[in-house]
């Protein structure tokens, strides 16, 4: 079974602090994605990763940075947390080639206060 | 931007009805798939569809693939409780970027025992 793991389930953080997000993913996907999920506006994406060392800013990126070193690792970064950054956050990962199923892993709940 | 219109936001149901729920989009896919997800939990793949008029069933759950490509349906059989969560449809057009989905906004079912 594919499985995407986050580093957190809940996270609590100040204003102004530096937040990493981990996700791993054990399938040896190369395409990795982060997302955030808000009450009526669905899953926005965030940024985006076909291979190591590449990225690509999905529709929301302000406010977001990530990182990819390895292949099985995309960490998101939020530089200066805010309140509206108050999300659950989804990290996913899929096959470039052939079938484009994502699978998600289980979310982070991130307050930010 | 590409949008899928999902439907209904919401249903309420008594267990043992059938669910039925869609999706349309103003573009053309090439790849439906419908997601599951339960409260605070990360959404699960139920089914894919990779063929215009694709009928595909998992369990009590039947999926189609528009023959316009332009929609997909989920019908949910003889409901029980635990189907209770948000339903999303997703799709992938390849005229976008490489492995990126199109989600809807979600159905929320409740099931009523």
């Amino acid at each position: 079974d594919v499985k995407v793991t986050q580093s957190s389930r809940y996270l609590v953080k100040r204003t102004g602090e530096k937040v990493f997000l981990e996700c791993v993913q054990d399938m040896d996907h190369e395409n990795m994605f982060w997302y955030r999920q808000d009450p009526g506006l669905g899953l926005r994406l965030i940024y985006f990763s076909y291979d190591v060392k590449m990225k690509e800013k999905g529709d929301i990126p302000e406010g977001y940075s990530v990182s990819r070193e390895k292949k099985e690792r995309f960490s998101l970064i939020l530089e200066s947390a805010s309140t509206n950054q108050t999300s659950m956050y989804l990290c996913a990962s899929s096959l470039r080639q052939g079938p484009n199923e994502q699978f998600f892993g289980p979310g982070t709940r991130l307050t930010v206060l | 931007g590409q949008q899928l219109n999902q439907s209904p936001q919401s249903m309420f149901i008594q267990e043992g009805e059938d669910v039925s729920m869609n999706c349309t989009s103003s573009s053309i896919f090439n790849t439906w798939l419908w997601y599951k997800q339960d409260p605070g939990e990360g959404p699960v793949l139920l089914i894919a569809l990779y063929k215009a008029g694709e009928l595909t069933s998992n369990g009590r759950l039947t999926a189609q693939f528009g023959i316009t490509r332009k929609d997909s349906f989920l019908n949910i059989s003889a409901s029980i409780p635990s189907d209770v969560g948000i339903y999303f449809c997703a799709g992938l057009n390849y005229g976008g970027s490489q492995g990126n989905l199109i989600f809807g906004k979600g159905t929320k079912l409740s099931v009523k025992p």
